[in-house]
């Protein structure tokens, strides 16, 4: 059975530092892996994938991928209060293949 | 671009009633569907999922049933709701990844 393991937190950082959010993922045939946001009584959004090996950059966000050591974290970079949330690790096989997911980071981001 | 449509938003049903949550997907053609549930605090449960029409695969059993009558639609019920049933629903389509509906928050009382 694939796993998706998050650390449920809460990991809790001082407005202005670095989040890092860790994933490990138990199938080693993995290829595609995605990161969620999920404000308290909403649905999740989508804020960052990685296909390949190495680090992925899009504004505050980095996604970083190991595949040899089945790691994937999340680092946001100068936190805010608005960051505040919980993180949801996904992990899937594929083109069309259903995603699996972690139980989520919680973050809290305090002023 | 495409969309997603959930409702209803929230949802008070007393025990043993029946429920029924539609979800409609616009913009795209024959996506695969998704049911989710959220227990509070708890993670993603995946309930059902749908390649096309009239096909539904279950993920868990219980007593909630799933139906794809049309290509963009996909419908999540029950014929007696259980105290357990309370939870937040989230159907979603898969693209690039997810993208997920906003949700119905559903309490049985």
């Amino acid at each position: 059975q694939k796993e998706v393991e998050q650390n449920s937190g809460p990991l809790s950082v001082p407005e202005g530092a670095i989040a890092s959010l860790n994933c490990t993922y138990s199938d080693r045939g993995s290829q595609s892996f995605f990161w969620y946001r999920q404000y308290s009584g909403k649905s999740p959004e989508l804020i960052m994938f990685i296909y390949s090996n190495g680090d992925k950059e899009d504004g505050r966000f980095t996604a970083q991928l190991n595949k040899a050591s089945q790691y994937v974290s999340l680092l946001i970079r100068d936190s805010q209060p608005s960051d505040s949330a919980t993180y949801l690790c996904a992990v899937s096989g594929g083109a069309g293949n259903m995603l699996t997911f972690g139980g989520g980071t919680r973050l809290m981001v305090k002023p | 671009s495409q969309t997603i449509h959930q409702w209803p938003a929230t949802l008070v049903q007393p025990v043993g009633s029946p429920l029924s949550l539609e979800c409609t997907v616009e913009g795209t053609s024959n996506p695969n569907l998704y049911w989710y549930r959220q227990a509070a605090g708890r993670g993603l449960q995946l309930l059902f999922y749908s390649v096309g029409i009239g096909q539904i695969s279950s993920e868990v059993p219980q007593n909630l049933s799933a139906s794809r009558p049309q290509d963009r639609q996909f419908i999540l019920s029950s014929k007696k709701l259980l105290l357990s049933d309370s939870g937040f629903y989230l159907c979603a389509w898969s693209s690039n990844g997810y993208t997920f509906g906003s949700g119905t928050r559903l309490t049985v009382v």
